[in-house]
């Protein structure tokens, strides 16, 4: 399978606990994009990279959350201090750069946090 | 005003019919525009990437207007496995969506 993949799938976490999700885009894909979704609400930018760079962050996403792309290839998204309010669905999307900047998604990354 | 704006639906439809949705931007400097469907729980996929000229895949057409800054998807001879819920999003850098319009095909 030489798409977008994520893990873990699934991720049950008590409040105040630190995550870490990692995604592996498509191999020829320089740009990696990170968004959250929650019920009944499109998907919410978090922040992309091109190749290692991070050249983009919301501002919406707080000093909680870190992200890393140290070789250009896998990144990982790490959330501390996790809140109920971290719940949510976190997308990882990868693109070439290329024509119409077309990116496509990985399976996600579910977060409960209790 | 949100950037991207779409009808949140839900329609629901018979087997056959044709069923458009629109969806309209913010900033007219948008470079690309594409619609995503999604099922329940699952990932956005990529639908079909609107081109100025408007393009056709099969029974899926995707128009976009500059001037009026909108882009729509119809949907023609609409099948039961057309029930989703369909994504808009116009590329700044990042892709900005709308909250998708939800799709009922019934029998």
């Amino acid at each position: 399978d030489t798409g977008v993949s994520q893990d873990p799938r699934h991720k049950i976490t008590k409040r105040g606990q630190n995550v870490t999700f990692r995604c592996d885009p498509i191999s020829e894909h320089n740009r990696l994009y990170w968004y959250r979704q929650t019920l009944g609400q499109g998907p919410e930018f978090l922040t992309y990279f091109q190749n290692e760079a991070q050249l983009e962050k919301s501002r919406l996403l707080s000093d909680r959350f870190s992200a890393e792309r140290p070789k250009g290839s896998f990144s990982t998204l790490e959330i501390q201090r996790t809140e109920q309010g971290d719940s949510a669905m976190y997308l990882c999307a990868s693109s070439s750069g290329q024509l119409l900047y077309e990116q496509y998604f990985g399976p996600g990354t579910r977060l409960t946090v209790t | 005003r949100k950037e991207v704006e779409q009808d949140p639906g839900p329609f629901n439809v018979p087997e056959g019919a044709t069923v458009a949705f629109n969806c309209t931007y913010s900033n007219s400097a948008s470079q690309s525009f594409f619609w995503y469907r999604q099922d329940c729980r699952k990932e956005p996929k990529l639908l079909m990437s609107v081109y100025s000229s408007g393009n056709e895949d099969g029974r899926f057409t995707a128009q976009l207007n500059r001037a009026s800054q909108y882009i729509s998807l119809l949907i023609r001879d609409s099948k039961l496995s057309d029930s989703a819920t369909y994504l808009c999003a116009v590329n700044n850098r990042k892709l900005i969506w709308g909250l998708g319009t939800s799709l009922a095909v019934n029998p």
